[in-house]
């Protein structure tokens, strides 16, 4: 079966460090793009960047460049979310998601269950 | 950046009924062009791609049309399950933007 799975939720102080993974499965990893999907809460969906796991080739929002790193390790066919200094405004639902088409980037079909990320003082 | 514009927000409608949701793109993007359904609490799920092709297991209910900039989906009879808030997605070229939804409502 192909899927998504990523890690759970999360509770982190602002200024504190996170790393959120998705770990892909039934299909062959480095050969599809895998992106990332903001949802704050009540609010819709937000593109943030996708990556090319086989060479790392990766497209950020550019309202995101520099707030999130979007990285991935084809070894164990995992792809990462990170933020260095979290924010309040960081607190959101986020999805992964995967490309229909080996290659393409978009449409993409398979999604994540999705990990919560709320950030409190 | 392409924009996407999404109407109505928000739809009341009731079982039986045909609705239409349309997305504008601020720009052509080549029928590059997805339609999702999300339900409360839920992963978004995808109905159509390439404007107008069918999800496999998507009841065929749901259809896409549209060229150029201008885009919609229809739904032809609406059934309770299909009561959700529905997202565009062009995928022409980073970033690929999403529409705002339109939340579809029981009347």
């Amino acid at each position: 079966e192909v899927q998504l799975v990523q890690s759970g939720e999360e509770v982190r102080k602002p200024g504190e460090s996170l790393r959120i993974s998705c770990k892909g499965s039934g299909f062959t990893f480095t050969s599809y793009w895998i992106g990332w999907v903001r949802q704050m809460p009540g609010k819709g969906l937000e593109w943030m960047g996708i990556i090319y796991p086989f060479d790392s080739d990766t497209r950020h929002s550019p309202s995101l460049q520099g707030q999130v790193t979007i990285s991935a390790d084809k070894s164990i066919s995992t792809a990462y979310l990170q933020w260095s200094s979290l924010k309040a405004a960081d607190t959101a639902m986020y999805y992964c998601v995967r490309s229909m088409v080996r290659g393409v980037a978009g449409p993409f079909d398979i999604w994540g269950q999705g990990t919560m990320v709320t950030v409190s003082s | 950046d392409i924009q996407m514009t999404q109407s109505p927000s928000s739809l009341s409608a009731s079982v039986g009924d045909r609705v239409t949701i349309t997305c504008r793109a601020s720009q052509g993007i080549s029928n590059s062009l997805a339609w999702f359904q999300q339900k409360p609490g839920k992963a978004p799920k995808l109905l159509l791609y390439a404007a107008s092709s069918l999800e496999s297991g998507v009841p065929s209910r749901f259809s896409g049309s549209g060229s150029g900039t201008d885009y919609t989906l229809t739904i032809s009879s609406l059934q309770p399950e299909d009561f959700a808030t529905y997202y565009c997605q062009h995928y022409y070229s980073s970033p690929h933007t999403f529409g705002q939804g339109t939340r579809l409502e029981i009347k």
